[in-house]
């Protein structure tokens, strides 16, 4: 079974701190595939990251970046910095053959 | 390039209707997938098809049914609504296949309400 698991429910930083969201993951496969998708509060769902189970290399894109450990079956993102319009919901999601989400973690970024 | 779009945007059912709501995607993706949203649970696989004609079922499938007839629509009915599917809904597309093409892009959302 797949199952993603978003412990933080909800996160309050204020303007320019760094925040990790971290998630969790159980899958039998070996492979599969890791996005994280941010949600702001418009409603939309909006495309972050993908990365595939062979593919374990760090990802940095200006401030944000993500950190891929197998071992610990995590895939957490790190914003540096953060910024007001950081603020939404992060949803992260696995999928073999189809896409499962965990839960969400609704980060607000206090001015 | 408008990508994914949902139809309608929001909805007010009373329990027992049915509606149908339309998914149209314009980037000629093979696969289309619908989900619900509900608070606290992430989002939720109703359904999704792999091509022209095929559906699926995904993890809560029941008290819904879809339709594939053209590549780039993919139709979400529910014969008789019920309180519980009060949710937001979102179709999303993507290729086939791995590698990048398995990106899913989103639409905006339908917000239904049944009473």
């Amino acid at each position: 079974a797949q199952k993603v698991t978003q412990a933080q429910t909800e996160i309050s930083v204020v303007e320019k701190e760094d925040v990790t969201l971290d998630c969790v993951y159980e899958t039998r496969d070996t492979t599969y595939y890791l996005f994280w998708y941010k949600q702001p509060p418009s409603g939309e769902l909006v495309f972050l990251i993908r990365r595939n189970s062979f593919d374990e290399q760090n990802e940095i894109s200006g401030r944000y970046s993500w950190n891929f450990q197998k071992s610990t079956s995590s895939f957490n993102f790190t914003i540096t910095a953060s910024q007001v319009v950081d603020s939404a919901v992060y949803f992260c999601a696995l999928k073999r053959n189809d896409m499962r989400f965990g839960a969400g973690t609704r980060l607000t970024v206090k001015p | 390039n408008a990508g994914v779009t949902q139809t309608p945007k929001f909805r007010v059912l009373k329990t027992g209707q049915s509606m149908t709501l339309l998914c149209a995607q314009d980037m000629n993706h093979e696969y289309m997938y619908w989900y619900r949203q509900d608070p606290g649970m992430g989002l939720r696989l109703i359904h999704y098809s792999v091509g022209e004609g095929t559906t699926a079922k995904g993890e809560v499938p029941d008290g819904y049914n879809v339709s594939r007839l053209k590549k780039q629509n993919f139709l979400l009915g529910l014969e008789s609504a019920a309180p519980s599917q009060t949710s937001v809904y979102f179709c999303a597309s993507s290729y086939s296949g791995g590698g990048s093409k398995n990106i899913q892009y989103f639409g905006a959302g339908t917000r239904l309400s049944v009473l």
